[in-house]
C-alpha cells in the first residue's frame, strides 16, 4: 500500500525564520494535498498540487510538487506565531478522482520560537 | 457556501457501550464521505469512505461500521466499544478532482 513519509517529525524554529516540511512517497503521486491542524481541531486545508512541478503559493506559505522524485516540499517565510500547529501531506491513492482516496502522513509538529 | 459538521464534539464512553457518531453536510450534493481516526500523536488512518447513499468501503477490519442513510449524512457505529477506539474521528467531504474539506471533529475516550 502506498505509505507517505514525512520530515521532520517536529520541528521548532525562531520567528522570523524560514523552514521546509518534505512530505514523500513510496508510490505515483496523482495528488497532493497539505493541511494544517490545531491541536484538538479539525483539518484547514492549505494547498492542493496535481501536476508535476506544479508550485502554489499562499501569503508566506508555498508548496511544490516534484512528481518524478514522489516528493512534495511546504515552505514557510518569516514564520509567525500563527504557524505553529501539525502540518499534514495527503495524496490520492488513484488517478480516477471520483473513487479515489486520500491517504496521510504522520505529520510534522511546528512550534514557533518567539 | 459548503460546511461539514459533526455530532458530538466530545464523548466519553465505557467499554463494551455503543457508539454513534454523526457527520452532516450543507451545500453540496453526491459529495465522496469520508471517516478517519487520528490516535494521540499518529496520523490520520482511513477508516470508511462512501460515494454514494448506502455504499460504504472499508478500509481496515476493525470494531466499528459505517454507513450513508442519506446523500449528505455519514455515520460511524459501533456495538461494543474498545479501549483501543480512543481517539479524534474526522469526517471529511470532497467532490470528484477537488479539494477534501474536514469536520470539526469527535474526541472519544473510552474508559
Amino acid at each position: 500500500s502506498q505509505e507517505l513519509e514525512q520530515s521532520p517529525q517536529s520541528l521548532i524554529v525562531q520567528e522570523g525564520k524560514n523552514l521546509t516540511i518534505n512530505c514523500t512517497s513510496s508510490k505515483t503521486l496523482y495528488g497532493l494535498y497539505w493541511y494544517k491542524q490545531k491541536y484538538g481541531e479539525g483539518l484547514i486545508f492549505l494547498m492542493m498540487l496535481q501536476k508535476g512541478g506544479e508550485e502554489k503559493s499562499h501569503e508566506k506559505i508555498t508548496a511544490k510538487l516534484d512528481e518524478k522524485k514522489q516528493q512534495s516540499s511546504l515552505h514557510i517565510t518569516a514564520s509567525q506565531p500563527s504557524h505553529a500547529g501539525i502540518y499534514l501531506c495527503g495524496a490520492r491513492t488513484t488517478g480516477y478522482s471520483s473513487a479515489s482516496k486520500i491517504i496521510f502522513g504522520s505529520g510534522t509538529r511546528l512550534s514557533i520560537r518567539p | 457556501s459548503q460546511t461539514i459538521h459533526q455530532w458530538p464534539a466530545t464523548l466519553v464512553q465505557p467499554v463494551g457501550s455503543p457508539l454513534s457518531l454523526e457527520c452532516t453536510v450543507e451545500g453540496t450534493s453526491n459529495p465522496n464521505l469520508y471517516w478517519y481516526r487520528q490516535a494521540a500523536g499518529r496520523g490520520l488512518q482511513l477508516l470508511f469512505y462512501s460515494v454514494g447513499i448506502g455504499q460504504i468501503s472499508s478500509e481496515v477490519p476493525q470494531n466499528l461500521s459505517a454507513s450513508r442513510p442519506q446523500d449528505r449524512q455519514f455515520i460511524l457505529s459501533s456495538k461494543k466499544l474498545l479501549l483501543s477506539d480512543s481517539g479524534f474521528y474526522l469526517c471529511a467531504w470532497r467532490l470528484a478532482g477537488n479539494e477534501q474539506f474536514f469536520g470539526p471533529g469527535t474526541r472519544l475516550t473510552v474508559l
